[in-house]
């Protein structure tokens, strides 16, 4: 069974500096997919950036980008010029490439504090 | 696109009562998700449906749990006779099989609280 973990149960950084979340995994399989949601407090989740395995090239996505090692089955997310409405807490999720395998496992979270 | 719509959004029972849950997939997804969160926790997989055909169940998934997606549109979840340890948030996701890395688009979920 795939596991994800997120060693840091919250993170705090000053607005418009740059934080990164850090997300590890275990799996067996050589093809999946990996996630960064974001829920805000009480709002739904929406999913801030993804990764396929089979690409070495790390995504970007506007002020988000990831730094995917396969090798070490690590998966952080960096966050740019951090803004007051990136406050919320930060899911990792592990997904296999699998046909009929398409639950998300999700990591324990990180909550992210912007200080003004 | 509408999004994913989940009913109630709160849900307060007592213990031994059965609950029922709805969830309106974005309309063209096939694929619907549901899913449980504690507090302090990321939500954990119950089960999933591809258009109507339940695919796969989680041991989470007591006999007291049981979904439908009847005409793979809306799904309803109901939990029988609950207890206490059923207080949490039910979220619900769907996706559309088009491309193999779609993601999960998820509603803003149902909260429990058994007393």
């Amino acid at each position: 069974a795939q596991t994800v973990t997120q060693s840091q149960p919250e993170m705090s950084v000053q607005e418009a500096e740059t934080v990164t979340l850090s997300c590890t995994y275990d799996t067996s399989e050589s093809d999946y997919y990996l996630f960064w949601y974001k829920q805000p407090p009480s709002r739904q989740m929406i999913l801030v950036i993804r990764q396929e395995a089979y690409k070495q090239q790390n995504a970007t996505e506007n002020r988000f980008s990831v730094n995917f090692q396969k090798a070490a089955k690590s998966f952080s997310l960096k966050i740019s010029d951090s803004q007051l409405g990136d406050a919320a807490m930060y899911f990792c999720a592990y997904r296999s490439a699998n046909f009929g395998n398409e639950k998300l496992t999700f990591g324990t979270g990180t909550r992210l504090t912007i200080i003004p | 696109d509408t999004g994913v719509s989940q009913n109630p959004r709160h849900k307060i029972t007592k213990r031994g009562q059965n609950v029922t849950f709805r969830c309106d997939p974005i309309s063209e997804h096939n694929r619907l998700y549901w899913y449980r969160q504690t507090l302090g926790q990321g939500p954990e997989f119950l089960t999933y449906f591809q258009n109507e055909a339940q695919l796969e169940k989680s041991r989470l998934l007591s006999d007291r749990f049981s979904a439908e997606r009847p005409k793979g549109s809306f799904s309803t979840l109901e939990i029988q006779r609950t207890e206490q340890g059923d207080s949490a948030m039910y979220l619900c996701a769907s996706s559309w099989d088009g491309e193999s890395n779609q993601p999960q688009h998820f509603g803003d979920g149902t909260r429990l609280s058994i007393l």
